[in-house]
């Protein structure tokens, strides 16, 4: 089955340690995103790649950046992890097929947990 | 710009009983509607959409029409089940964002979390 895949699904780092949460899909969506959400919120969307045309939210933190290697690949990078940034991180994504141009696909997520 | 609204949680049913979240929006252009739901450690999966008014979107017992008269989204479904315990998103999709045409920026609501009892 066609399908967004997030890993790990846990992740627990130290305070100010590098951390990498990887997303790929199998959907050949040309639009990927990636969300923050904490406990009991909605998401709150960090940045999004439009093919290899990255976009970010203007109240992202610096802290947070992406990468997208190909179109199947995706990756968030934390440079330096406070406890505030404890939370599920969601990706997902959008194709181009007129049925569903504006729905997105979402992964099952990372729990990311700051010691 | 965009807001969705929807009513506050918790929600507490007993098995079989009527279900409805109650779900408005505001949006400048012709937004899709969409309801998601998440269950407990997952990550959001699509229940059901509306792309124009009148459409009814349905999935799995539930169901929701797209109502422009009174910008609303309500999520109904007869009969629920145990199952059924989550948090339901209420979203809409409106504006495109970023340097693509076809990148277009969800709307979320708070959030509702249903508890089915037995």
């Amino acid at each position: 089955d066609a399908m967004v895949i997030q890993n790990p699904r846990y992740q627990v780092t130290q305070f100010g340690k590098p951390v990498t949460l990887s997303c790929s899909q199998t959907l050949n969506h040309n639009v990927m995103y990636w969300y923050q959400q904490k406990s009991s919120q909605a998401p709150k969307l960090l940045f999004h790649y439009y093919d290899k045309d990255f976009n970010n939210e203007a109240d992202t933190p610096d802290n947070f950046q992406s990468r997208r290697p190909n179109t199947s690949f995706c990756f968030l990078d934390i440079r330096s992890p406070g406890l505030g940034d404890a939370a599920m991180y969601l990706c997902a994504t959008s194709g181009r097929m007129a049925r569903s141009y504006n729905e997105q696909f979402f992964g099952p997520g990372t729990r990311l947990t700051v010691l | 710009g965009d807001s969705v609204t929807q009513m506050e949680g918790p929600v507490t049913l007993s098995e079989e009983a009527f279900l409805t979240i109650n779900c408005t929006y505001t949006a400048t252009g012709y937004p899709s509607l969409f309801w998601y739901v998440q269950y407990p450690g997952e990550g959001l999966q699509l229940l059901l959409k509306a792309t124009k008014a009148d459409d009814k979107g349905s999935n799995k017992g539930f169901e929701a029409t797209y109502r422009k008269e009174t910008t609303s989204f309500h999520l109904e479904k007869g009969s629920v089940q145990v199952s059924d315990s989550a948090v339901y998103f209420c979203a809409l999709s409106d504006i495109p964002v970023g340097s693509g045409a076809g990148s277009y920026q969800l709307t979320f609501g708070k959030g509702t979390k249903l508890s089915v009892i037995p």
